[in-house]
């Protein structure tokens, strides 16, 4: 059973590009989280979404931040017009239909690293 | 809002000896779910340990353990027997049960080193 899976592992963008980062969960999960991780930090929330559905999106920056989850395909993390500050590790974690629950924690996939130049 | 801290940025423990990471944090609820976290160099988080606030005794899993201390609102990590591979950054992290999917609050993180 393959885990969740990010793509790419490694993304390098110039300031003012776009960033899109992939995310499949794990085979039968349906409910997808994104976070990211500044250097020296700990993993900070950004958005939860299911199935064609955005949950909470209260971790998310007000602009040039958005998340997709289409009834087909992956999870998208976008970010439009990249700045500096964006570089980071962006983690994607997924969880059963059900939720995630003490006998059931988040699966993370192994995150992408964006570096903005 | 909850928030975790973890008071160590880095730690060191010699080969085989026991470490002790503490975490604290602060919440209003009197059920949630704690976690230990570790992530090694590769990037990938993986699950170390689990704890619910109901349950008194203290979860083990393997090497490691935890002491749960809830009025104080402590849940630090013992690491015992460390071995070379336990070196990694280890994040706590708290969740809230008040519904199905509330995202985890984690802890900026400590860093293991283990020296052979």
């Amino acid at each position: 059973n393959a885990g969740v899976m990010q793509n790419p592992r490694h993304l390098v963008r110039r300031r003012g590009q776009e960033a899109r980062l992939r995310c499949s969960p794990m085979k039968g999960h349906s409910h997808v989280y994104w976070y990211r991780q500044l250097p020296e930090e700990g993993l900070k929330f950004m958005v939860y979404l299911q199935k064609e559905n955005i949950i909470d999106e209260s971790g998310m920056p007000k602009e040039r931040f958005s998340a997709e989850f289409p009834k087909e395909g992956p999870s998208i993390l976008r970010i439009q017009q990249v700045v500096r500050g964006d570089s980071a590790a962006y983690f994607c974690a997924s969880s059963p239909q059900d939720g995630f629950s003490y006998n059931s924690p988040l699966h993370f996939g192994n995150g992408t690293r964006l570096t903005v130049t | 809002a909850q928030t975790v801290t973890q008071s160590q940025p880095e730690m060191s423990v010699q080969e085989a000896e026991t470490v002790t990471l503490s975490c604290t944090y602060d919440t209003s609820e009197s059920d949630y779910y704690l976690f230990w976290y570790k992530q090694p160099p590769s990037r990938q988080m993986i699950l170390v340990i689990r704890q619910e606030a109901y349950k008194q005794q203290n979860a083990t899993e393997n090497r490691f353990s935890v002491n749960f201390q809830k009025a104080a609102k402590s849940f630090s990590l013992k690491i015992s027997d460390s071995q070379l591979g336990d070196a990694a950054m280890y994040f706590c992290a708290y969740r809230s049960p008040n519904s199905g999917n509330t995202p985890l609050v984690f802890g900026k993180g400590t860093r293991l080193s283990v020296i052979a």
